[in-house]
This record gives structure tokens, C-alpha cells and sequence, in this order.
């Protein structure tokens, strides 16, 4: 069982305001990081799937960056909007067929 | 295209009672997942199908949960008897990735909007 790690388990934001968080994998047989939105009573929708070093995504007002070297990806989100207020997830998948979740990050937009 | 279809969305039984869940992928997707997730914890894999063969069960408690893929397309999965710490809301996925022909983890997942179970 992979250990995939994200920071902080919640945050709340200001609208308006920017933000990021962090996803931390192992950093041995990387394969790719996945991150998934989760919207309350809807499905897991992916954002963005990273496969190399340096990898830079973005779906417009949230980006990510990846770095497996050190085992680590950010995701930002600029300028929140209360539209994106949900869990954000990580998932990790190393040089074989797993792919083990972090426990994710919820991010709550005040208005 | 159509999403993944998973009923019920909600599901309460009493402990030692039987619940089946029921997933349809997108069709074509040769690779189907299930979900545990209980709350505060990441998903956990309970069992990847690969077309209507099993890739991965290794964290599926057997004793209790069953799960079966139907000619390579729908999939169902059972709990047999359920205990309270199986509440949890349990999460169906599909992809069209294909570990024989390399097509992996470089493919999103599609995920179902789930079903919560409670055990009570």
C-alpha cells in the first residue's frame, strides 16, 4: 500500500483569493499523478493526469506542477470562486497497474 | 458519451444483512474499478477488473465481499454479511486503459457518482 500524503486535509478561501495545496508520493517508480475534483453529490472528475518531471497543467484558473524527483505535486487555484469548493484528490500511480489515493484536500470559497 | 452508472445511490441496512451494488462503464472501457471510501480517508481499491478478468483484489476482504464483472461490462459487488465498519460511500470507475496492449495510468478514470451505505 503506497503512502500518498496530501496537505492540508481542508482550507477555506476567500473568493477572489489564490491558493494551493500539496500532494506528496513515493518518489521511486513513478509512473503518473492523477488529480480528480469532487463536487458534493457528484462524481470524482479528473483534472489533470502528469507523467513527467516538470510538468506543468492548466484547466483554466487551476494549474498544477509535478516534480518526481522529490515526489511532489502542487495544485493552484487562482482567483477562487465558490464553484470550487470541493475535495481535490491525488492519486498516484507507480510502474505498475495501482493507483492508490491520497485522502484529499477540501477547499471551502467563502463568498 | 455516457457517464458510469451506479445504483443504488443510497443503500442503510442492518449489520450481518446482504447489499449488492451494481456499476455500468462507459462503454468500451476495458478496465473497471471499485471503491471503498470512507470519510476523512482517500479511496481505497477494493478490486480492478480488466475486461471480465481480475488484475488486482489483493485489499477485497474476502470473507465478505464479493465482486464479479459481467461478460466483460457491467459489474457487481456484494457484502456478505455487512458490518458497521463497511459504511462507507463505495465508488465504481472505468478507463479505457488496457494493461496488454500499454495503455495505463497515463488514461483518466471515470468515476460513477458512488453509492452510501450505511450499516447500522
Amino acid at each position: 500500500i503506497l503512502n500518498v500524503e496530501q496537505s492540508p486535509q481542508s482550507l477555506h478561501v476567500q473568493e477572489g483569493d489564490s491558493t494551493n495545496f500539496t500532494c506528496s508520493f513515493p518518489s521511486s517508480n513513478f509512473y503518473a499523478l492523477h488529480w480528480y475534483r469532487w463536487e458534493t453529490a457528484k462524481s470524482p472528475e479528473a483534472l489533470f493526469v502528469m507523467t513527467l518531471n516538470g510538468d506543468e497543467k492548466k484547466k483554466g484558473r487551476i494549474s498544477a506542477t509535478l516534480n518526481t524527483k522529490e515526489g511532489y505535486s502542487y495544485l493552484y487555484i487562482k482567483g477562487s470562486q465558490p464553484e470550487d469548493s470541493a475535495t481535490y484528490l491525488c492519486a498516484f500511480a507507480p510502474n505498475d497497474y495501482k493507483l492508490s489515493f491520497g485522502a484529499g484536500t477540501t477547499v471551502t470559497v467563502r463568498a | 458519451e455516457a457517464g458510469v452508472a451506479q445504483s443504488p445511490r443510497y443503500k442503510i441496512i442492518e449489520k450481518r444483512q446482504s447489499v449488492a451494488f451494481w456499476c455500468n462503464p462507459i462503454s468500451g472501457h476495458a478496465t473497471l474499478y471499485w471503491y471503498q471510501q470512507i470519510l476523512g480517508q482517500g479511496p481505497k481499491l477494493l478490486i480492478q477488473f480488466q475486461n471480465n478478468g481480475v488484475v488486482d483484489d489483493s485489499q477485497l476482504p474476502k470473507d465478505r465481499f464479493s465482486a464479479e464483472r459481467l461478460k466483460g461490462v457491467d459489474s457487481t459487488l456484494k457484502i456478505q454479511p455487512a458490518k458497521l465498519e463497511d459504511s462507507a460511500v463505495y465508488l465504481c470507475a472505468s478507463s479505457p486503459g488496457e494493461r496488454d496492449r500499454g495503455l495505463w495510468w497515463d488514461t483518466e478514470a471515470f468515476f460513477g457518482q458512488g453509492t452510501r451505505l450505511t450499516v447500522v
